[in-house]
């Protein structure tokens, strides 16, 4: 079993729509946990960090299960240039510093 | 330019060559990270660095990778005899952090796509 797990899509949704993706960790000493975006052959960058309080930014809301070990991410209002591929991660602090990369949900917005 | 440069951009190998890929960090930056990505999933850990230091060599996938960063700085990752299955783009990200902190922000390069024949 993957130590982060996301439904690989592709979601495929009209403009204005809203979309939400999950994923699951393994570990349950995860430290953070983050979205990250991935255009087309581009390199990742950092949407936002998941607290467990959850969070939003803008369009954008993330949430976080501890219980569960569980995370969310939501779309509202969804725009043509948020077609991309979302990675779920997960920060592990052990005897190292590891972020762990889901396989990402590939999402697509339609006209 | 600020950001991370990753040299060469694209590099076709034939089965058995050895290669090498670099690494330019952000200045100043502590942490540096290899990952391996494959075509349509999400990248794969390979190793740390904290300055010059390996702290983590966990995943790479055999002995015929490996990694440095001799001076705390510019990082080579290495691939040996290479395979079929080493095809992939290579990802160097750094962050301005040690562990400990883990903001989770890495500034990535935009990789260095291997192709083995």
């Amino acid at each position: 079993r993957k130590e982060v797990e996301q439904d690989p899509g592709p979601f495929n949704v009209p403009e204005g729509a809203t979309v939400a993706f999950n994923c699951t960790y393994s570990n349950s000493a995860s430290q953070s946990f983050f979205w990250y975006r991935q255009d087309c052959r581009k390199e990742p960058k950092l949407l936002m960090s998941v607290y467990s309080s959850g969070n939003e930014d803008g369009r954008f809301t993330a949430q976080l299960n501890r219980a569960s070990q569980y995370i969310s991410l939501l779309i509202r209002d969804s725009k043509l240039s948020d077609s991309a591929t979302y990675l779920c991660v997960v920060l592990f602090l052990d005897s190292s510093y590891k972020l762990i990369f889901g396989s990402g949900t590939r999402l697509l917005v339609r006209p | 330019g600020a950001g991370v440069s990753q040299s060469p951009r694209y590099k076709v190998a034939k089965r058995g060559q050895d290669v090498a890929l670099r690494c330019d960090p952000i200045s100043g930056h502590v942490s540096l990270f290899w990952y391996q990505q494959a075509l349509g999933q999400g990248p794969e850990f390979l190793t740390y660095f904290q300055n010059e230091a390996q702290l983590d060599k966990s995943g790479l996938p055999s002995d015929r990778f490996f990694a440095e960063r001799p001076e705390g700085s510019v990082s080579t990752l290495k691939i040996q005899r290479t395979q079929q299955e080493d095809s992939a783009v290579y990802l160097c990200a750094s962050s301005p952090e040690g562990r400990g902190l883990g903001t989770g922000e890495l500034f990535f390069g935009e990789g260095s796509r291997l192709t083995v024949l």
